[in-house]
């Protein structure tokens, strides 16, 4: 079954510490792939995606994420996190033939000063 | 561009009235999507449509949700009669057909609240 696993719920990161959100998808085909974010009482917002070339994808907001196609995962980075960051984020997977995303449930990122 | 336009923004309701929401897409785009956010279930893809016509609507939860597009610029999602259970966050998607990567546009949302 088609499918996208945010392990974690809840992540609390300190200002100025690096992040990592992790994502790991179950798909058949090609995956395209793509991370948003959702900050409180708004919509979604794109923050990158990857559907071919170079595995490590530069996002807004300092924000990259790496695909590996060996580990089925496209976990989200950022080297420093600034308070502006807490938000909900969510992971997707979709195919290039315009079918619907499928999302992960999220992770809440909190951040501490 | 305007993005994709939702409304209302917040609508609260009293179990069994209809409740009906709107969506203009980007235009432009040939696809539109309805999802439905809730803490338990997360983001759930509703119903999406392809140059107007529904392509996919086994999201929809029951006979009391439909949904249409009579043309390009606009959609509606309505349930009928309402429930407590359909309180959520409906969110309205768009993106264009000669896209590459897939990527959807999202409206701000409409949070409804059924007492």
């Amino acid at each position: 079954a088609q499918s996208v696993t945010q392990p974690d719920i809840h992540i609390t990161v300190s200002e100025g510490a690096s992040l990592e959100l992790r994502c790991n998808y179950s798909y058949g085909a090609t995956p395209y792939l793509f991370w948003y974010v959702q900050s409180p009482g708004q919509g979604l917002q794109l923050l990158l995606k990857y559907f071919s070339g170079d595995t490590l994808v530069q996002g807004i907001k300092g924000f990259e994420a790496e695909f590996k196609r060996s580990q089925s995962s496209f976990n989200l980075r950022k080297p420093s996190v600034h308070w502006s960051d807490a938000a909900e984020y969510f992971c997707a997977v979709g195919n290039q033939a315009g079918t619907a995303l499928i999302f992960g449930k999220g992770t809440t990122l909190s951040v501490s000063s | 561009d305007a993005g994709v336009i939702q409304s209302p923004r917040h609508e609260v309701t009293e179990m069994g009235q209809e409740v009906t929401l709107r969506c203009k897409p980007i235009s432009g785009h040939d696809y539109l999507f309805w999802y439905r956010q809730t803490m338990m279930r997360g983001l759930e893809l509703l119903i999406y449509f392809n140059n107007n016509v529904p392509i996919d609507d086994s999201g929809m939860p029951e006979d009391r949700f439909s949904a249409k597009m009579p043309n390009a610029s606009f959609s509606t999602l309505k349930i009928q009669p309402s429930e407590p259970r359909d309180s959520a966050v409906y969110f309205c998607a768009s993106r264009p057909d000669r896209g590459v990567s897939n990527e959807q546009f999202f409206g701000p949302g409409t949070r409804l609240t059924v007492l």
